[in-house]
């Protein structure tokens, strides 16, 4: 099973909200990632989660603040976002980070748009 | 550094001929190469990857790439086009060290023409 979920799919947010996406996978993989996808763009690394510990922050806003609360589960917090952060937001998951043979993969996507 | 063009944007083909999706790379090193898809609303799917070996790379859904290190290419093939394979498709690579995240193409769009 190469299946990550995600929550919610879609989520409208004004700009003084706070939301959260969740990200689960069961297939035992130690590194997962945050991903942002504008429309007709590639995604765009954000963070890098490795056993549990962020390791990679792609110099992404405070307004966005991640969390791994076990090797399963990995969230984004959402708080004052900007019309502008509206996008596509994509997690993954690979077996290890520290190995670039290992397959990345993704879920469905959470679809943001901020008002 | 390490990148990845993809140098069309939008690939046009009739179901049932060969279809082609063109990724040039530029590693200093050994690639890892990667192709995934995205159909509409939908996150990626992986269809492939090149890591060393064979460089004919079989993949998901009848999809294969070639890899060829003298013109620093992994473009994507499939002998017969389904319209169903209608979709954007990205090509990505490793980063020759550090952590294994992805650089990917800006993407090409495929449309098969029933």
């Amino acid at each position: 099973d190469t299946e990550v979920t995600q929550t919610p799919k879609h989520l409208v947010m004004g700009m003084t909200n706070k939301k959260s996406l969740k990200c689960e996978q069961h297939m035992g993989h130690r590194a997962m990632y945050w991903y942002k996808q504008k429309a007709k763009k590639p995604p765009e690394l954000m963070f890098v989660y490795s056993y549990e510990k962020l390791s990679i922050n792609e110099s992404v806003p405070s307004r966005f603040s991640p969390e791994c609360p076990n090797s399963s589960l990995l969230n984004l917090h959402l708080h004052a976002l900007q019309p502008e952060d509206s996008a596509l937001y994509l997690c993954a998951s690979s077996l290890d980070v520290s190995d670039r043979q290992e397959t990345q993969y993704f879920g469905p996507g959470t679809r943001l748009l901020v008002l | 550094a390490q990148s990845v063009a993809q140098p069309e944007d939008q690939v046009n083909v009739a179901e049932g001929n060969p279809l082609t999706v063109k990724c040039t790379y530029s590693v200093s090193g050994n690639p890892y190469l990667f192709w995934y898809v995205q159909y509409p609303n939908r996150g990626l799917q992986f269809l492939l990857k090149y890591i060393t070996g064979d460089n004919l790379v079989k993949g998901s859904y009848g999809f294969e790439a070639e890899f060829n290190k003298s013109q620093t290419s992994f473009h994507l093939k499939k002998p017969s086009a389904l319209v169903s394979d209608s979709a954007l498709y990205f090509c990505a690579v490793s980063p020759v060290a550090g952590a294994n995240n992805l650089f990917f193409g800006t993407g090409t769009r495929l449309t098969v023409i029933p």
